[in-house]
């Protein structure tokens, strides 16, 4: 089974502070993704990765950077942290680019607290 | 208007009955993905479509890519099933675009 894991369930920051979301999958996917979800507003794509040191940003990543190293590591990074950002986080991965628009297996989400 | 829509936004049922969500998109698409989300947040892929129907359990996922629409259906319904189901459509590359889900709640 594909296992997708990301570092806290629960975060709780201050305003200006800055913070790591990591998430790991362990099935040597090319593809791997970060999402905030609100209500109302449902899944949005904040940036995406396709191979290693490779990303390209999403529909919101005013706000955010991504980092992809290692191929089974993605993390994002919020560089000083606003209440806007309050939100559930959720990452996901992809086998590879085979233009057919995969499954994506996703991690728990990270539910964040900015205040 | 977004790209997809779902329908109904909330749906209460008793157990037993029928269930049908709604999804209809606006362009082009490779394929369809229905997901499901429990409270707690964890997603979990149940189809991915491009054509016809497949059925998986009691539940079974249709598309008409003529009309842009897709249905998920869910049979003998249980409260087990309460959850939030969400539509995506991919459009060649990796990236999906979501509907803002439905929410089922199953009453015993």
């Amino acid at each position: 089974d594909v296992k997708v894991t990301q570092s806290s369930r629960y975060l709780v920051k201050r305003t200006g502070e800055k913070v790591f979301l990591e998430c790991v999958q362990d099935m040597d996917h090319e593809n791997m993704f970060w999402y905030r979800q609100d209500p109302g507003l449902g899944l949005r794509l904040i940036y995406f990765s396709y191979d290693v040191k490779m990303k390209e940003k999403g529909d919101i990543p005013e706000g955010y950077s991504v980092s992809r190293e290692k191929k089974e590591r993605f993390s994002l990074i919020l560089e000083s942290a606003s209440t806007n950002q309050t939100s559930m986080y959720l990452c996901a991965s992809s086998f590879g680019p085979s233009g057919m628009g995969e499954t994506q297996y996703f991690g728990p989400g990270t539910r964040l607290l900015v205040l | 208007k977004n790209e997809v829509e779902q329908s109904p936004q909330n749906l209460t049922a008793q157990e037993g009955e029928f269930i049908t969500i709604n999804c209809s998109y606006s362009v082009g698409i490779s394929a369809l993905h229905w997901l499901q989300q429990h409270p707690g947040g964890g997603i979990v892929s149940l189809f991915m479509l491009s054509s016809g129907k497949k059925k998986h359990g009691r539940l079974i996922a249709t598309i008409n890519i003529q009309e842009k629409h897709s249905s998920l259906h869910i049979t003998a319904s249980h409260p087990r099933d309460s959850a939030v189901y969400i539509c995506a459509v991919s459009r060649g590359a990796q990236k999906l675009v979501f509907g803002q889900g439905t929410r089922l709640t199953i009453n015993p």
